[in-house]
């Protein structure tokens, strides 16, 4: 079984629509997660950041860790074409070591 | 804004042959990380550097290849020799310190074994 699972997609959403992106983790132990989102041919930039479980916003975006489910989400409102990219999930027990996700590739359609 | 330099972009060679990747961390980042990055895949580690030191190296295929940073600043990955199921992007990244700062990602070098 992976760390760390991730639906590929693709997702194909409306300008405007609200975005849902998932992950699931099987160490109990992870207390970091990450979102990155990585435009094509390009390395992954860091959307968001969050420590232990609990809700972080930043703009637009929305991250929710739900630890008793093993569970995180990013949440993106008011989706816009320039959000089209592939979103990473990342995280780890320690600090020192991070387990990413497969990514799931993201359209918003004009 | 500091960023992670890497290079080359792009690099085409035919198996068996030698490749070299750099990369210059953030100024001041202890920490450096090689990842790669298979086509729909996400990153996995290839070796972890605090410093001058290898932290993790479990994931390295040390038979053919190798990394180093010697100073404790720029780092050098290295295969050879190169495979087929070599070709990925490959990338670097850097944290201030091992403490859960979230990686810096440069923008990868795109290999391609012919």
């Amino acid at each position: 079984q992976k760390e760390v699972e991730q639906d590929p997609g693709p997702l194909s959403v409306p300008e405007g629509a609200i975005v849902s992106l998932n992950c699931t983790y099987s160490n109990s132990a992870f207390q970091y997660f990450m979102w990155y989102r990585q435009y094509s041919r390009k390395g992954p930039e860091l959307l968001m950041y969050t420590y232990s479980s609990g809700n972080k916003e930043d703009g637009r975006f929305t991250a929710q860790v739900d630890k008793s489910s093993k569970y995180i989400s990013l949440f993106i409102r008011d989706s816009q074409p320039s959000d089209s990219a592939t979103y990473l999930c990342a995280m780890s027990a320690t600090g020192n070591q991070f387990y990413f996700g497969t990514g799931t590739s993201l359209t918003v359609i004009p | 804004e500091a960023e992670v330099a890497q290079s080359p972009r792009y690099k085409i060679t035919e198996k068996s042959q030698a490749v070299a990747f750099w990369c210059d961390p953030i100024s001041g980042h202890a920490t450096l990380y090689w990842y790669r990055q298979i086509l729909g895949q996400g990153p996995e580690l290839l070796v972890q550097f605090q410093d001058e030191s290898v932290v993790d190296d479990s994931q390295l295929p040390k038979d053919r290849f190798s990394a180093e940073r010697l100073k404790g600043v720029d780092s050098t990955l290295k295969i050879q020799p190169a495979e087929l199921g070599d070709s990925a992007m490959y990338l670097c990244a850097s944290s201030p310190w091992t403490g859960g700062d979230p990686n810096t990602f440069g923008p990868g070098t795109r290999l391609t074994v012919l």
